[in-house]
């Protein structure tokens, strides 16, 4: 059980330039989550894999946002024409869990997205 | 929509004393809760997880109780540390959403 690993840690990018994120979760787990957090606050949801299915989004996730998560492994969160307010720290999760049960979830320790 | 909050936002306390920190939530239709701990610019560290039909968990020095009727959980840590210092957030499962507290920022002073 290496953890789930985020990447790249730090991104820097100019206001309207596209991003994309990876994350890898424990190889076990069915479920992954990705996550925003802004300072001084609590993560936000923003969208829900069960194996390669996306199952939940919120409406926090413009039609800039997307995620994929291919044959149920690693997923990607895009970012398209970047903006100044997408600026936070982008966490993701991942879990093993069936029907209404869930295991604990696990977090990586996130990309921080800075906007210039 | 789920709402969650942490009381108190801040809280120091000297070494060695017990301590309990707050969650509520809005809907008691929840399937579990988790209590995280989180050290600056870090991701989240999973310390309990109470499942609906249960009432409490614990893990060392740290017990977590869950309320589902009255919407509230409560973490109690026991004679506290230095390495105790965190922010601890408390996040709801409603189904395919989990939805976080702002946390409760824990100093704790040698």
């Amino acid at each position: 059980d290496t953890g789930v690993s985020q990447n790249p840690r730090h991104k820097i990018t100019k206001r309207g330039q596209n991003v994309t994120f990876r994350c890898d979760p424990i190889s076990e787990h069915n479920r992954l989550y990705w996550y925003r957090q802004t300072l001084g606050q609590g993560p936000e949801f923003l969208t829900y894999f069960q194996n390669e299915a996306q199952l939940e989004k919120s409406r926090l996730l413009s039609d800039r946002f997307s995620a994929e998560r291919p044959k149920g492994s690693f997923s990607t969160l895009e970012i398209q024409r970047t903006e100044q307010g997408d600026s936070a720290m982008y966490l993701c999760a991942s879990s093993f869990g069936t029907g209404e049960g869930n295991q604990p979830q696990h977090f990586g320790d996130g990309t921080r997205l800075s906007i210039l | 929509k789920q709402e969650v909050t942490q009381i108190p936002a801040a809280l120091s306390v000297p070494e060695g004393e017990n301590l309990v920190l707050n969650c509520s939530f809005t809907d008691s239709a929840i399937y579990n809760l988790q209590w995280f701990r989180q050290d600056p610019g870090k991701g989240l560290t999973s310390l309990l997880l109470i499942q609906s039909s249960q009432r409490e968990q614990t893990s060392g020095r740290l017990n977590a109780s869950l309320d589902k009727s009255s919407g509230r959980s409560t973490l109690y840590i026991a004679a506290s540390q230095p390495g105790d210092s965190a922010t601890y957030l408390c996040a709801v499962n409603g189904g395919n959403q989990f939805y976080f507290g702002t946390g409760t920022s824990l100093t704790v002073i040698p």
